[in-house]
């Protein structure tokens, strides 16, 4: 099974700060998938193959990686991101979910 | 629009046995592979398995013994069913669809579940 390991756990950031999330994988995939879930709503895909960002979701966000790193990138933080974020890898079975990366507003 | 919708018991006692019905509209079963997910405190998202557009399955090992999932493309339904629950099996349970092995696009609003006497 493969391990996706996220980091930090948990973050702060102030409006317009840079945000950098991180996902580890215990062995290489060929691409990552990225979910946003806000409290008591289901999740919503946010990127998909590494670095194309879903419907609706705003370019300030960015997906990048290769092998066992990938990451997820807001350029400028905006209050509407706080909301947990979850690493997803579809390369093995079975597929593993990170425990996810709960953003917060500083 | 694409719609996915969770239905389920709420509560159900250990050792017994549960079932989720996951109701779509918008698309075809037959052109989507359609995933189950759960959400547990002591586990948080783990998935589970999957229904082909084909109507085969692919299990996660860690229920595989105990876990089935079928569909009623006429009803545009699809079926969880998973024996000898236990007190860790509370959680919210998502059914997903997907195109392939790409990514889970639309998820239904997941139906909480809590498996006590």
């Amino acid at each position: 099974e493969i391990v996706l390991t996220q980091s930090p756990t948990t973050m702060a950031a102030s409006p317009g700060e840079k945000v950098t999330l991180n996902c580890l994988a215990s062995s290489s995939v060929s691409y990552m998938n990225w979910y946003q879930q806000k409290s008591g709503a289901s999740p919503k895909l946010w990127i998909y193959g590494t670095s194309n960002l879903a419907s609706g979701v705003p370019n300030r966000f960015s997906g990048s990686g290769s092998g066992t790193s990938y990451s997820l990138t807001i350029s400028s933080m905006e209050a509407e991101d706080v909301a947990t974020y979850y690493c997803l890898q579809l390369s093995s079975y079975p597929y593993t979910f990170g425990a996810g990366t709960k953003l917060e507003l500083k | 629009q694409v719609q996915l919708k969770e239905t389920g018991p709420g509560l159900v006692q250990p050792t017994q046995t549960l079932s989720i019905t996951c109701t779509v509209s918008g698309f075809s079963l037959t052109s989507y592979y359609m995933q189950w997910v759960r959400q547990t405190p002591g586990k948080g998202l783990e998935w589970m398995g999957f229904i082909r557009s084909g109507g085969s399955t692919e299990y996660n090992s860690e229920f595989k013994s105990r876990l089935s999932i079928s569909r009623d493309t006429s009803k545009n339904q699809v079926f969880l069913k998973m024996n000898s629950l236990k007190t860790e099996d509370t959680g919210v349970y998502y059914c997903a669809r997907s195109r392939y092995r790409d990514y889970f696009d639309y998820w239904g609003q997941g139906v909480m579940v809590t498996v006590s006497s």
